[in-house]
């Protein structure tokens, strides 16, 4: 059963702390997205990377941090400098080829940070 | 600058009734669209796509429209159904550093009346 995965669904935080959301997929894709949404917004990019070990910021990426030690995971940090980290997140994958522009989006993580 | 936004926040049709959803987007240089439906807590889920190259598009009940010249997209849903009751995203490709990255509009919420 191919899909993303991420966990856990809810988590709460004091302010000050960092927390690491996890996203792993076995679609077998290269390139792995975080985005944030806000309460009745869009999605915006934090993060992304197109292959192992390689990852760029994306429009929102300051207080956040990224890893991609394996094709298949790709967690985001949320340490302590982002302002305001309380959110919806949500981590994407998509091959990488030619005329392939699909995301597919795991099914989110609900940060609370008080 | 890019964006992609909605003419309406929300939108409530009756149940059996078609439903319109449109979508402004300001950068002409994407060559790629697309529309999400995400329920609520879960993550986006792919409904249909558009290519620069074509004005229209078929699915199973929806239909995707472009108009290039006005910068205009809209999702037309047939006889909807209470299932597609949920916040519908249009979102364009735009190239960053050799990857594709995806602009989300706010998003239209869309209620199914019974």
């Amino acid at each position: 059963d191919g899909g993303i995965t991420q966990s856990p669904k809810y988590l709460f935080r004091k302010e000050g702390q960092n927390v690491t959301l996890s996203c792993e997929q076995n679609l077998n894709h290269d390139a792995m997205y975080w985005y944030r949404q806000d309460p009745g917004q869009g999605l915006r990019l934090i993060y992304y990377s197109q292959i192992v070990n390689d990852f760029q910021k994306g429009d929102i990426a300051e207080g956040y941090s990224v890893s991609r030690e394996k094709k298949e995971s790709f967690p985001l940090t949320v340490t302590s400098a982002q302002k305001n980290p309380t959110a919806f997140y949500l981590c994407a994958s998509k091959r990488v080829g030619q005329g392939t522009y699909e995301q597919y989006f795991g099914p989110g993580t609900r940060l609370t940070v008080t | 600058g890019e964006s992609v936004g909605l003419h309406l926040p929300t939108l409530s049709v009756q149940e059996g009734d078609n439903s319109i959803i449109n979508c402004a987007y300001s950068n002409s240089a994407s060559d790629y669209f697309i529309w999400y439906k995400q329920e609520s807590g879960k993550g986006p889920q792919f409904i249909i796509d558009i290519r620069s190259n074509m004005d229209k598009r078929q699915g199973q009940r929806v239909t995707v429209l472009l108009n290039k010249t006005v910068k205009h997209l809209s999702l037309q849903i047939a006889a909807t159904q209470p299932g597609d009751s949920a916040v519908y995203f249009c979102a364009e490709t735009l190239p960053i550093q050799g990857a594709q990255k995806l602009v989300f509009g706010q998003g239209t919420r869309l209620t199914i009346n019974p």
